[in-house]
């Protein structure tokens, strides 16, 4: 099983700064099949990046995705004040695992 | 609009058992991929389970043979079974559609339902 691992757990920081969230992976794992989600107290997932970098319908464009192999980030370059939410990697291989999560807090 | 709706989640003795649905509009589940997704409360996200369009159906290790997916094409309906309940099978449980393909992502997901399991 592929192992996900994000970081830092915890990022804070203010409305207007820029924030860069890490996912490593154990094993490499296919471009095409890194995703990313934000997720806000008491809702459900949301989709952000599927394929490493590729904007789902309707995502700003404030957020990006990038990186290869094992290593992986998403970008948010100014972040509003709806973008503070804990933030999940998704990896395909045999099936899907996630990461453990980044929060992204207001400082 | 697509929706999903989670139901059926609540509060169960360990080694009891509970059955959740998940009532789609919008798309069609047999035409899908739709897969469980729960959430340990403030945990991450692990898979569970996942139906195929053709019907083959596959299991994470930890949930394999107590826990069952299954549709009803003609209510355009998911469900999980859930058998044998242990205390580490409280989470909210989501429902979500697979993209597959090209990209394997879960892009739309119901809002949840709570799975409580405790004496």
């Amino acid at each position: 099983e592929i192992v996900l691992t994000q970081s830092p757990g915890t990022l804070s920081l203010s409305p207007g700064e820029r924030a860069t969230l890490s996912c490593r992976a154990s094993q490499s794992v296919s471009s095409s099949y890194l995703a990313w989600y934000q997720q806000k107290p008491g809702q459900a997932p949301r989709l952000l990046i599927y394929g490493a970098s590729s904007r789902a319908t309707g995502i700003p464009d404030r957020f990006s995705g990038s990186g290869s192999g094992t290593d992986f980030s998403l970008t948010i370059s100014r972040l509003e004040p709806e973008d503070f939410a804990v933030y999940y990697c998704q990896q395909y291989g045999s099936w899907w695992t996630f990461g453990q999560g980044t929060k992204v807090e207001i400082k | 609009e697509v929706q999903l709706v989670e139901t059926g989640g609540g509060l169960v003795q360990p080694g009891g058992s509970l059955g959740l649905s998940c009532a789609v509009s919008g798309f069609s589940v047999s035409s899908n991929y739709m897969s469980w997704v729960r959430q340990a409360p403030g945990k991450g996200l692990e898979w569970v389970a996942v139906i195929y369009s053709g019907g083959s159906t596959y299991y994470a290790d930890s949930v394999k043979g107590r826990f069952t997916i299954s549709r009803d094409n003609s209510k355009n309906t998911l469900y999980l079974q859930i058998n044998r309940l242990r205390a580490e099978d409280t989470a909210m449980y989501y429902c979500a559609r697979v993209v597959v393909g090209a990209n394997h992502y879960f892009d739309y997901w119901g809002q949840g339902t709570l799975v409580t399991v405790s004496s």
